[in-house]
């Protein structure tokens, strides 16, 4: 099946730095991908939805120059954190959706957990 | 707005025993409805999906869900667990990905040998 994965897994970075996490759809092309957070015996918020060769769009809430989303090719999308804050600590988890368009199976990447010290 | 509920935060049963984890949603036409599960280390893995036809639908792992529109729920169930199915279980409701698909807060399960 199709495979998503996240870099790095996990991450600890001091407050005030910036993050940056990448997304790839290793064996198939994603037009788009969608960016959640998780927060502990939570479930997933979207927090942006990514289109190749366009500025991402955010969700009501997100503060889209903190997050900032990068989707540079059909297989790569990042996420940076900027000026990150122990607030910011969570679970970063992506997915990308298939070409064919829904109902199409999203497929996630095993997330990434970031904390801010 | 489209919604979804799991009544239940974490259930815990024995391995070999049968298992129904629920799921209710709110949703204004046919719904397209899903069912993930996130083990640590992993992403989310779908089981199973309904769009229409049969409402009851097979999925991976032995796993199987019932659709009724009558009581507006999409429940999980397994014959016999096996301690590997231990894990996070995500309901999830949607018309289209992104803004339009939306989790529910998801069940724990334990499996106890």
């Amino acid at each position: 099946g199709a495979v998503v994965s996240q870099h790095p897994s996990w991450v600890i970075c001091k407050s005030g730095t910036s993050v940056k996490i990448e997304c790839r759809s290793l064996d198939f092309q994603a037009t788009t991908m969608f960016w959640y957070r998780q927060f502990p015996k939570q479930s997933l918020m979207l927090m942006a939805t990514s289109n190749e060769g366009s500025k991402a769009t955010y969700e009501q809430g997100v503060e889209k120059d903190k997050f900032l989303i990068n989707h540079a090719s059909l297989t790569l999308s990042t996420l940076t954190v900027t000026s990150a804050h122990p607030e910011d600590s969570s679970f970063y988890i992506c997915s990308a959706a298939e070409n064919l368009g829904f109902p199409d199976t999203q497929y996630f990447g095993p997330g990434t957990r970031l904390t801010v010290l | 707005a489209q919604s979804v509920t799991q009544p239940d935060i974490h259930i815990t049963v024995s391995e070999g025993a049968s298992l129904e984890l629920r799921c209710n949603y709110s949703y204004g036409a046919t719904p397209y409805l899903f069912w993930y599960v996130q083990s640590p280390g992993q992403g989310l893995q779908l089981l199973l999906k309904y769009f229409s036809g049969d409402t009851l639908v097979q999925g991976i792992k032995g796993f199987e869900a019932e659709f009724k529109r009558s009581q507006s729920s999409f429940n999980l169930r397994k014959p016999s667990v096996h301690w590997s199915d231990a894990a996070e279980y995500f309901c999830a409701v949607g018309a289209n990905y992104g803004q339009n698909f939306v989790f529910g807060p998801g069940t724990r399960l334990s499996v106890l040998p």
